[in-house]
């Protein structure tokens, strides 16, 4: 079965302190998959996946297959990192959500 | 505002009764998809277009909702006898692509509430 799973409903850490958000999943073939964001009051936006292997706003995530993790992970939290964060895998046509992750950043 | 545009924002209604939402896509976007999210889970798909042809279909989405999107532009979504179960957020994304997936661009959703 497709499925991904979000240990951690809640985080909170001090500013300047690292972050990782963890993401596990669960897929038969090769998968795709993304952390999407979302801010106060904002929409759903990517934030960043794994094909891209790029750094966005700081944050990183790299594609463990033998563990078959994805977790995101920042090395020193700001403020504004406050969010929603989702972790997705690419079904056939549609994404495959976790629960999300609630990242607080304490000042 | 050239994004994914969702209407209404904000639905009330009472149990039984029928709602309709509508969702506008990115102009250019060929693939348009429907997600439910229910408080403290992530969003659920429930159907997929690409452009005018509903493609995939999920079991969550029973007998009593249909989607459309004529001549493959904007979508809408019915829930028929709705049920307090109904009560949701529903996302509409959109996304421009062929065979690979390309980013989805959200909505602000619709929030639905089935009293």
């Amino acid at each position: 079965a497709q499925r991904v799973t979000q240990p951690e409903k809640l985080l909170s850490v001090f500013k300047g302190a690292p972050v990782e958000l963890k993401c596990n999943y669960s897929y038969s073939g090769s998968p795709e998959l993304f952390w999407y964001v979302q801010y106060s009051r904002q929409r759903l936006q990517l934030l960043l996946r794994h094909i891209s292997r790029e750094s966005i706003k700081g944050f990183t995530a790299d594609l463990n297959k033998g563990e078959t993790s994805f977790h995101l992970k920042k090395p020193f939290a700001q403020e504004e990192d406050s969010a929603m964060y989702y972790c997705a895998l690419k079904g056939n046509y549609q994404l495959i959500w976790g629960a999300g992750t609630k990242l607080i950043i304490k000042p | 505002d050239t994004g994914v545009s969702q209407n209404p924002r904000h639905k009330i209604t009472k149990r039984g009764q029928n709602v309709t939402f509508r969702c506008d896509p990115i102009s250019e976007h060929n693939r348009l998809y429907w997600y439910r999210q229910t408080l403290g889970q992530g969003p659920e798909f429930l159907t997929y277009f690409q452009n005018e042809a509903q493609l995939e279909k999920s079991r969550l989405l029973s007998d009593r909702f249909s989607a459309e999107r004529p001549k493959g532009s904007f979508s809408t979504l019915e829930i028929q006898r709705t049920e307090q179960g109904d009560s949701a957020m529903y996302l509409c994304a959109s996304s421009l692509g062929a065979a690979s997936y390309n980013e989805q661009f959200f909505g602000p959703g619709t929030r639905l509430t089935v009293l």
